[in-house]
């Protein structure tokens, strides 16, 4: 198993607080992701990370934040939590763009429950 | 609008038999499509890929097809065994901007009767 550990593994939040997801990853891989999972929906892009301090957009990040201060560590942040951020999100880890032959390693999974 | 599909949200075959997973895409510019498998309660893991400029790749029990004319392609089983059992996700990625991300289909639950 790649080395990539998520943090919290569940968490209950309260609508309105914000919330910290933590990657750490022990690969040193360059790239890093942020998905979600929906039933109905696959997996889904939130927020992907191309080196220390660079990070981009995905196909649905509004609500949500990023920051990679260092190799191993990818933060996503929900900085006030609503019920429809209510999912499974998962961190993924690749050592070159996915499109360069090439896969991702996705962690465990947090599940996340916004009441 | 689903750029992959996978039109089957479950599927069950008796185990010894041949599983085929299905998925369809609409972006012409995906050009590396990977397919992994989904135990309950852990995260996906890589099971074949394929590059466009194949259209068929081989991993012991797991052939991966692709028709590019059709935009389509299947995961094929053989055999298949109760250890099968999970939801397989077929994903997708273009080059350029679309190199860092991949695009998944819903997934098929795949069911494998002892």
């Amino acid at each position: 198993d790649a080395g990539i550990t998520q943090s919290p593994r569940h968490k209950v939040t309260e609508t309105g607080t914000p919330v910290t997801l933590r990657c750490h990853q022990t690969e040193n891989h360059r790239y890093m992701y942020w998905y979600r999972q929906d039933p109905g929906h696959g997996l889904r892009l939130i927020h992907y990370s191309y080196g220390v301090k660079d990070t981009d957009k995905g196909e649905v990040s509004d609500g949500y934040s990023v920051s990679r201060s260092k190799t191993e560590d990818f933060l996503l942040t929900l900085e006030s939590a609503t019920s429809s951020q209510t999912s499974v999100y998962f961190c993924a880890i690749s050592p070159d763009r996915v499109n360069r032959n090439t896969e991702a390693f996705f962690g465990q999974g947090t599940r996340l429950t916004v009441v | 609008d689903q750029q992959v599909k996978q039109n089957s949200p479950s599927l069950s075959v008796q185990e010894g038999r041949i599983s085929i997973l299905n998925c369809d895409y609409t972006n012409s510019m995906f050009d590396y499509f990977l397919w992994y498998k989904k135990y309950p309660a852990e995260g996906p893991t890589f099971l074949i890929s394929i590059s466009s400029i194949k259209d068929k790749n081989e991993d012991g029990r797991f052939t991966v097809f692709l028709n590019k004319s059709a935009k389509h392609l299947s995961l094929h089983i053989v055999p298949s065994q109760p250890g099968d059992s999970a939801v397989y996700f077929c994903a997708a990625s273009a080059p350029g901007a679309g190199s860092y991300q991949l695009t998944f289909g819903k997934g098929t639950k795949l069911s494998v009767i002892p």
